[in-house]
């Protein structure tokens, strides 16, 4: 099947500075992506649809200042968490949407864990 | 979205089937429904989904109720492998870009 890959697996930063994580779609294009965050115990909260070519679309509450994303090509999006502070630390997820069909399933990547201390 | 109720937590024996039941009493005509189990320290993984007949694939079966208002995933023999949390999303045919909204789940444990 599809595979998705996320890199890098887990990042440790100093608090203030900024972590990019890489979203691919290995054999298929992707022209919308998702991003999702998990904090421990408890389920995926969406963060944002990255639309290849255009701005993303951020859910209520996320601040897009701070999550920079950037879907510039049909198998890569970037999260880019800005001046990250130790609340910042998670389980982040990106999936990518397969053609707008709700009938096909999704595709998620390992995840990244980040970690601000 | 219409949302989905799921039990927090199930057990089951290694070996014996597990029936993981979703309630989504609002489901409308064109939401499909769709399961995701998520391992420890791992993106979700697709599972199987419907719109209204029961559907097997290699890794589990899913049965719908007639009245689509619920839906029971079913793990014929459970591995140690299995132990995960279950996700039932239902997901809009017409849900533009395809994102998928998660409730809580169900975390599966195996006993050996």
């Amino acid at each position: 099947g599809a595979v998705v890959s996320q890199h890098p697996s887990r990042v440790i930063c100093k608090s203030g500075t900024s972590v990019k994580i890489e979203c691919r779609s290995l054999d298929f294009q992707a022209t919308t992506m998702f991003w999702y965050r998990q904090f421990p115990k408890q389920s995926l909260m969406l963060m944002a649809t990255s639309n290849e070519g255009s701005k993303a679309t951020y859910e209520q509450g996320v601040e897009k200042d701070k999550f920079l994303i950037n879907h510039a090509s049909l198998t890569l999006s970037t999260l880019t968490v800005t001046s990250a502070h130790p609340e910042d630390s998670s389980f982040y997820i990106c999936s990518a949407g397969l053609p707008r069909s709700s009938g096909a399933e999704a595709f998620f990547g390992q995840g990244t864990r980040l970690t601000v201390v | 979205d219409a949302k989905t109720t799921q039990p927090n937590s199930m057990e089951s024996n290694e070996e014996e089937p597990v029936h993981l039941p979703c309630n989504h009493s609002t489901i409308s005509g064109t939401d499909y429904i769709h399961w995701y189990r998520q391992l420890p320290s791992q993106g979700p993984e697709y599972v199987i989904h419907g719109l209204t007949s029961n559907v097997n694939n290699r890794m589990a079966s899913l049965a719908i109720a007639e009245d689509r208002k619920s839906s029971t995933l079913i793990l014929h023999r459970a591995t140690l492998r299995d132990a995960a949390v279950y996700y039932c999303i239902l997901r809009d045919l017409y849900n533009q870009g395809g994102k998928l909204i998660f409730g809580q789940g169900t975390e599966l444990s195996v006993k050996p």
